[in-house]
């Protein structure tokens, strides 16, 4: 059964404080995924890797970086978390080539206060 | 720019009745196009891509490059179809990027 898990359910942060959202595959997956996932805006594109230490930004990476030290990981950081990055996140993970799958974990409901 | 666009944010059709949930988007290329569903309490998952040509929980999605569309039909609406649908595409000139709609939210009342 593929796996991709991210290690929060659910977490809460202050105002500037610097958060991590880790995420792990065990599916030997090259490309991975950060998303946000907001009402009325659906799926919004954060940061993608398509291989360990590369990176490409997607549509919203402002506020964002991203740490892709062994292929099955995939972090997400927050430098100094704001009250409008409160949020579902996304991880999401998939093979290279023609019209794979991608596969997501539980999600992460971030509230910043 | 690659976008995908779904106009519609809820959807409401009662059990039985067809079912047509709207997705545009803008390429150039040959796109890659995927329905994914998310149920409640439950992860997004892969319904079908464009590509298999197949039926799915007896959902069809046709691409028309002519009308950048990829429409979500279903000619009987079920309860249990009730769900998050998001149009995605990847986007092979964006180093291989995987973009979402808005999504829409279908309810199928009894």
């Amino acid at each position: 059964d593929v796996k991709v898990t991210q290690s929060s359910r659910y977490l809460v942060k202050r105002t500037g404080e610097k958060v991590f959202l880790e995420c792990v595959q065990d599916m030997d997956h090259e490309n991975m995924f950060w998303y946000r996932q907001d009402p009325g805006l659906g799926l919004r594109l954060i940061y993608f890797s398509y291989d360990v230490k590369m990176k490409e930004k997607g549509d919203i990476p402002e506020g964002y970086s991203v740490s892709r030290e062994k292929k099955e990981r995939f972090s997400l950081i927050l430098e100094s978390a704001s009250t409008n990055q409160t949020s579902m996140y996304l991880c999401a993970s998939s093979l290279t080539g023609a019209n794979t799958e991608a596969f997501f974990g539980q999600g992460t409901r971030l509230t910043v206060v | 720019a690659q976008r995908v666009t779904q106009p519609e944010k809820l959807l409401s059709v009662f059990k039985g009745a067809p079912v047509e949930l709207k997705c545009n988007y803008s390429y150039s290329g040959s796109p890659e196009l995927f329905w994914y569903v998310q149920y409640s309490r439950q992860r997004l998952q892969l319904l079908l891509r464009h590509i298999s040509r197949e039926s799915i929980k007896g959902f069809t999605a046709d691409l028309n490059k002519g009308e950048t569309s990829f429409h979500l039909k279903k000619p009987f609406a079920q309860e249990e179809d009730s769900a998050m649908y998001y149009c995605a595409l990847r986007s092979y000139n964006q180093g291989g990027k995987l973009i979402f709609g808005q999504g829409t939210e279908l309810s199928v009342k009894p």
